[in-house]
């Protein structure tokens, strides 16, 4: 069955830029469907952050968007979140998805991964 | 945006019980909205689409309805696996928007 896996670093200094792969088993992402970043600060709701397409077509939050870039891998089977000049506003656990179609649910999400950003 | 607005907040029940939350857009949003579970610690569960749609493996006891700009999520009798947050979210439009959950706790 399809699964996805986050990982990256746990703790990311303010300003700097938050990094996190999403690793797909199960399913090749050059076959189709959208993935997507979703985040979830300690104790509040979730935000989407942005999603693609296998062909690299991306879609962000506007509230994000100057500092997002999401990308595929397609030979690593992969794709990639960058947060840029991140403050502790953007601690939380971080979830990546797919979706179907570009119009869709989350059907499919990885376990999470908490982001602390702290000096 | 599209706003999603939850109710209630929290809710309290019992074994058994059925149980219903409100989601209500700030504009209509078609029937491209769904349903999840969150129990503490874990990854979002979907559990309806297209407003009405039980995901594969939900159980039956879930149901969904609404159009539009109304939406409610029922749960028939509930089990204590249900006790959980509960998000509803739209895909009407970019940016995708979550509600702001309803926490279902024991009673």
């Amino acid at each position: 069955q399809v699964q996805l896996q986050e990982s990256g670093p746990g703790l990311v200094k303010p300003s700097e830029t938050l990094s996190l792969t999403c690793a797909v088993s199960g399913y090749s992402i050059s076959s189709g469907y959208y993935w997507g970043w979703i985040r979830q600060p300690p104790g509040k709701g979730l935000e989407w952050i942005g999603s693609i397409y296998h062909s690299g077509s991306t879609y962000y939050n506007p509230s994000l968007k100057s500092r997002v870039t999401i990308s595929v891998d397609t030979s690593k089977n992969q794709f990639s979140l960058k947060l840029s000049s991140v403050t502790a506003a953007d601690t939380a656990v971080y979830y990546c998805a797919r979706l179907r179609v570009i119009r869709d649910a989350f059907d499919i999400w990885g376990q999470g991964t908490m982001v602390t950003v702290s000096s | 945006a599209i706003r999603m607005t939850q109710s209630p907040s929290s809710l309290s029940a019992s074994t058994g019980d059925r149980v219903t939350i409100t989601c209500r857009a700030s504009q209509g949003i078609s029937s491209y909205l769904a349903w999840y579970q969150q129990k503490p610690g874990k990854a979002p569960k979907l559990l309806i689409y297209a407003a009405s749609t039980l995901q594969s493996g939900v159980p039956s006891r879930f149901s969904g309805s609404g159009s539009g700009t109304d939406f409610t999520l029922t749960i028939s009798c509930l089990q204590s696996e249900d006790f959980a947050t509960y998000y509803c979210q739209q895909y009407y439009s970019y940016p995708i928007t979550f509600g702001q959950g309803t926490r279902l706790e024991i009673k």
